[in-house]
């Protein structure tokens, strides 16, 4: 079945940088974007940008521009989001999700969600 | 950037009950391109409706979903236990895409 496995829990100090990946199994890695959406303790949803696998084509909200990379490696099937320049602000749990390229599409599925503590 | 409203904040029912959620956009979502997800307490969001009204996969016939423009509705005819969770909202026809802040469905 479709898949997407996540990186284990990461801490970081302010002004330091997080990458999570994401991998991908079940299905054809450069058929899907990646999204990433993340979630702070205790609020709501938060969409950071999106991936293109098979072009590597990413957008990114406004408010992550110049903070956020997306990248792929296909041979493994893996997605990574790196977040740089942290804050506190950041500590949330970051999620990978699938959509279909190049259309308006949900999100499904869902990895199970990386934590990244941000703390001095 | 369109931005979800969701109400009530917190809903209180008994299992057996109906629960009728809403969620508000700030701009018409063009092609009803809204969906629905439920998350339970430490786990990652699960879709239940695309479209405004489409179930996907799974997902018992209890869960429906309706609206079009700016207002849209879940439904949840009859409250199963394990159905007390936090219902979001999302757009998906436009970008940034967006989120509702979230209802949450409670025990009575």
């Amino acid at each position: 079945q479709v898949q997407l496995v996540q990186s284990g829990a990461e801490v970081k100090k302010p002004g330091a940088s997080v990458k999570v990946s994401c991998k991908a199994s079940g299905y054809t890695f450069t058929s899907y974007d990646i999204n990433w959406v993340r979630q702070a303790t205790g609020q709501g949803l938060e969409w950071m940008g999106w991936m293109n696998p098979n072009s590597g084509n990413t957008g990114y909200a406004q408010k992550f521009q110049g903070r956020v990379t997306m990248t792929r490696n296909t041979s493994i099937s893996t997605a990574y989001m790196e977040l740089s320049s942290l804050r506190s602000e950041d500590t949330a749990v970051y999620y990978c999700a699938n959509s279909v390229p190049a259309a308006n599409h949900w999100f499904d599925p869902w990895g199970q969600g990386t934590l990244v503590t941000v703390s001095s | 950037e369109i931005v979800l409203t969701q109400s009530p904040g917190t809903l209180s029912l008994s299992p057996g009950e109906r629960a009728t959620l809403s969620c508000r956009a700030s701009q018409s979502v063009s092609s009803s391109y809204l969906a629905w997800y439920q998350q339970k307490p430490g786990q990652a969001p699960r879709l239940l409706i695309y479209g405004a009204s489409s179930r996907a996969t799974g997902i018992p016939d209890r869960f429906s979903g309706s609206g079009s423009g700016t207002d849209f509705t879940l439904t949840i005819s009859r409250l199963e236990p394990e159905d007390f969770a936090v219902y979001y909202c999302q757009q998906y026809g436009s970008s940034p895409r967006t989120f509702g802040p979230g209802t949450k469905v409670d025990i009575k």
